[in-house]
């Protein structure tokens, strides 16, 4: 079963510092590397998205980098606030499907 | 959240009955999926369909069937429920298969 690899498990961050979470995928042939953002009790939305042709995508406070020899990409948070504690999700696209890892919880200290 | 609703939104119900969940979309997407989170697991996909009366197996399709008889409505049914489906439900949409949009979840306890 294909799998991607997110760590860490969780996160606690100062205001105003960099997140950054990590994932490593293990098939070359996926396409479609997408980031969602999951608020207790919500469904996930999503956040930013990267296909492999480009090596890093801004959206904000938001980045994605991606290497794609390393078979990893990471989600960094510029500026981290109280409003960005929540759970991500790192995924790829698998066919129809979307693999996803199991999330980090990340925690915005004020 | 994206023209998605599904109902119910909470439902406790006891091991061996039937169970019905439906997602309902007004954009007209062609995919749509049914997803399962429990934790340490993240989401996994357990069927999706890319057109009326066209679906496919998931991962983790073993006990639930589905069916799509309308563009706008996807059924995920638990046809003897059991104590390791207790999890969170969740619908997603699709125009094509890369962009998902989620909907707000049903939280289903089996006892």
């Amino acid at each position: 079963q294909q799998q991607v690899k997110q760590s860490p498990q969780s996160l606690i961050v100062q205001k105003g510092g960099i997140s950054i979470i990590n994932c490593a995928y293990e098939n070359t042939a996926f396409d479609y590397f997408p980031w969602y953002q999951q608020f207790p009790g919500k469904g996930p939305a999503l956040l930013i998205a990267i296909r492999p042709d480009v090596s890093e995508k801004k959206e904000g406070r938001f980045t994605i980098s991606f290497n794609k020899s390393a078979k990893q990409f990471s989600l960094h948070i510029m500026d981290s606030q109280p409003g960005d504690s929540a759970t991500y999700f790192c995924a790829y696209q698998a066919g129809t499907a979307l693999i996803f890892g199991k999330g980090t919880t990340l925690s915005v200290s004020s | 959240d994206a023209g998605i609703t599904q109902s119910p939104r909470h439902k406790v119900t006891e091991t061996g009955t039937p169970v019905t969940l439906r997602c309902h979309q007004t954009e007209n997407h062609r995919y749509m999926y049914w997803y399962r989170q429990d934790p340490g697991h993240g989401l996994r996909l357990i069927h999706y369909s890319y057109g009326v009366k066209d679906t496919d197996k998931g991962e983790v399709s073993d006990g639930y069937s589905v069916s799509r008889s309308k563009t706008e409505d996807f059924l995920l049914t638990l046809e003897s429920a059991t104590s390791s489906q207790t999890s969170v439900y969740f619908c997603a949409i699709s125009p094509e298969y890369n962009e998902q949009f989620f909907g707000p979840g049903t939280r289903l306890t089996v006892l």
